[in-house]
């Protein structure tokens, strides 16, 4: 069991550029997020998808996009990548969105100059 | 709007020493409460989640608790150890909401 494994590990962009961040969970987890850490800010929801064929906005979702291929798969991109998206950006997966452990993959850093 | 507290923002302790974590949130409508451990540079562990209907939750050397009315969570850790130094962090689920809101966690670090 890989877990929640995510790519890229580490990304610099520059300002305007586009990526997407993968995400893959082999746990038959139904619900999946995504979340940014930023120093002395804690963790923010971006989006999340409840369920396979879902998703749906979280506190700080402008200047994302989510696509819930499929049920193990859950990738965030930036359209148009700007300095204040210079983060860590988490990945997490749990059974049902309610009542259940959320495990963690290991996170993207991610630079914009 | 939930919030959640946690103090200290950071905590040194020799090796050997019981030592407990607070985490206090402002809605006390809540799901469950989820406490997370955060290495430099990694993702979070989960430690103990512990549903709104529980007391508290222990696992090994830790112990949470949680007491919804008058929204706090403790996490205990016995016998600390200088494996045992990272961030904590604690999460709670909001009833009637899929988010989690984050603490912006204690930095512990045991000294050998």
């Amino acid at each position: 069991n890989a877990g929640v494994t995510q790519t890229p590990k580490f990304q610099v962009l520059k300002t305007g550029q586009s990526m997407t961040l993968q995400c893959a969970q082999d746990m038959n987890h139904n619900s999946m997020y995504w979340y940014r850490q930023d120093p002395g800010m804690g963790l923010r929801l971006i989006y999340y998808s409840a369920s396979e064929g879902t998703t749906d906005k979280g506190e700080v979702p402008n200047g994302y996009n989510v696509s819930r291929l499929n049920k193990r798969e859950f990738s965030l991109r930036l359209e148009s990548a700007a300095p204040s998206q210079t983060s860590v950006y988490f990945c997490a997966s749990n059974l049902q969105w309610r009542g259940e452990t959320q495990y963690f993959g290991p996170g993207t850093r991610l630079l914009v100059l | 709007k939930q919030e959640v507290t946690q103090i200290p923002a950071a905590l040194s302790v020799p090796e050997g020493e019981n030592l407990v974590l607070n985490c206090s949130f402002t809605d006390s409508a809540i799901y469950n409460l989820q406490w997370f451990r955060q290495d430099p540079g990694k993702g979070l562990t989960s430690l103990l989640l512990i549903q709104s209907s529980q007391r508290e939750q222990t696992s090994g050397r830790l112990n949470a608790s949680l007491d919804k009315s008058s929204g706090r969570s403790t996490l205990y850790i016995a016998a600390s150890q200088p494996g045992d130094s990272a961030t904590y962090l604690c999460a709670v689920h909001t009833s009637g909401t899929y988010k989690y809101i984050f603490g912006t966690g204690t930095r512990l670090k045991v000294l050998a």
